[in-house]
């Protein structure tokens, strides 16, 4: 089955700088690929999305690149803010069997004053 | 409703009793999914269904966990015999439809505790 690893499982950045947390899958099959945000007490909310057909997403200070052929992908957060600070988690799911979502281990991102 | 409910919120039971948790997905949605997190950790998958299909319980950690969905609506997920290893937040999620086609949306999730 599907198994994806997350990277780094903590991250400290200055407010204002970029923070970058990356994501490797198994299954060659597996063609969306999730970012959810948890904060602190609250319930995973998605943030972002990319499917196996495209390379890259913007969406205002948040992208997410895919590289099929290495099988991993990125969230890249520019001019971090304090709110910023959450569990970050990557996901992966195919459109073939179970078609459930494989969660990474999350990466807790704190943004430094 | 306006999102997916969870209930109870919190929980606090005695080692060796048993749970249920409930799940009230997202009017429509026909797939259900059942992860637990633990303390400081990622999202453990129990538990999928997915309309009149089989479910997946490949996630299901032991033989005291079980899960089932009525009426392709309600879930309720029960573990036998609570172990202290049990205390997580056990989270439910729904979406529309089958992935890759749809955001999996969260409930607010049941804080388990096994004294």
């Amino acid at each position: 089955g599907e198994n994806v690893e997350q990277h780094p499982s903590t991250l400290s950045v200055q407010e204002g700088d970029s923070a970058v947390i990356k994501c490797t899958y198994s299954d060659s099959a597996s063609n969306y690929f999730p970012w959810y945000k948890q904060e602190l007490g609250k319930r995973p909310q998605l943030i972002i999305d990319i499917r196996s057909n495209v390379g890259e997403k913007k969406d205002q200070r948040i992208a997410v690149t895919l590289n099929k052929t290495a099988k991993h992908f990125s969230l890249h957060i520019t001019e971090t803010q304090p709110e910023d600070s959450a569990v970050y988690f990557c996901a992966a799911s195919t459109a073939q069997g179970a078609q459930k979502l494989v969660f990474g281990q999350g990466t807790r991102l704190t943004i430094n004053p | 409703g306006a999102g997916v409910s969870q209930s109870p919120s919190n929980k606090v039971t005695e080692k060796g009793k048993d749970v249920e948790l409930r799940c009230d997905p997202i009017s429509g949605h026909t797939a259900l999914y059942w992860y637990r997190q633990s303390l400081g950790q990622g999202l453990e998958f129990l538990i999928y269904f997915q309309g009149n299909s089989a479910p997946d319980k490949s996630g299901l950690p032991s033989d005291r966990f079980s899960a089932e969905r009525t009426g392709g609506s309600v879930s309720t997920l029960t573990i036998q015999r609570t172990q202290q290893e049990d205390s997580a937040v056990y989270l439910c999620a729904s979406s529309l439809g089958s992935l890759p086609n749809t955001e999996a949306f969260f409930g607010q999730g049941t804080r388990l505790t096994v004294v």
